[in-house]
């Protein structure tokens, strides 16, 4: 089991509908990392965060670390939304657990 | 806007050969990292440094070594490729303190075939 799962692996959605993508952790963190590849490209930083919410756009990053999970949510989804988002959980100064990234597919 | 920049987008080696990987960044990170990146696999430390002439073996090393030399530049050597070194790889940084701290920025990745 890694430590760090995302679900689901694979998303396809209508332009305008609004995007759960999770992400559940068995190691101790006091933040978590939210990341966007777009295809061919490099990795974006979205989102750092230890409590609560952070929003950017209609990007909306949730967190309780006590429960050990996180939720990345975007609404009225778009084509260029079309990514595959990747939670990292920093568990010291050098060492990340990444997922395996959920590919979602956002249909105009 | 803090740049990580990879030097190569596509590479194309033969088996045996050595190969460089540049990377540079320009906003004084402490920490650089190496990654690869195989479909399911997803991301896997292969060296990391957190200073000048520092370095830690990640989870993956062998079949490579990296040289920093300089705190900006973070090379990645392959010395001797094989295909199964054909692989997505990409180039990070960090802060080790202060806001923003541990936050990665990623280079654009360097796609490596070997054939």
């Amino acid at each position: 089991k890694n430590e760090v799962e995302q679900s689901p692996q694979n998303l396809t959605a209508q332009e305008g509908e609004f995007i759960t993508i999770n992400c559940s952790y068995s190691v101790g963190i006091s933040a978590l990392h939210w990341l966007q590849q777009h295809p061919g490209g490099g990795i974006v930083s979205l989102f750092m965060l230890s409590s609560g919410k952070k929003k950017h756009g209609r990007l909306i990053a949730t967190i309780n670390i006590q429960e050990k999970h996180s939720s990345l949510h975007i609404t009225a989804s778009h084509p260029r939304d079309s990514a595959v988002y990747i939670c990292a959980a920093p568990t010291g100064t050098y060492k990340y657990i990444f997922g395996t990234g959920t590919r979602l597919k956002v249909l105009a | 806007d803090v740049k990580v920049t990879q030097s190569s987008r596509y590479l194309v080696k033969r088996t045996g050969e050595k190969v460089f990987l540049e990377c540079v960044q320009d906003m004084d990170h402490e920490n650089m990292f190496w990654y690869r990146q195989d479909p399911g696999l997803g991301l896997r430390l292969i060296y990391f440094s957190y200073d000048v002439k520092m370095k830690e073996k990640g989870d993956i090393p062998e079949g490579y070594s990296v040289s920093r030399e300089k705190k900006e530049r973070f090379s990645l050597i392959l010395e001797s490729a094989s295909t199964n070194q054909t692989s997505m790889y990409l180039c990070a940084s960090s802060f080790v303190w202060g806001p923003g701290a541990n936050v990665l920025t990623f280079g654009a990745g360097s796609r490596l075939t070997v054939l």
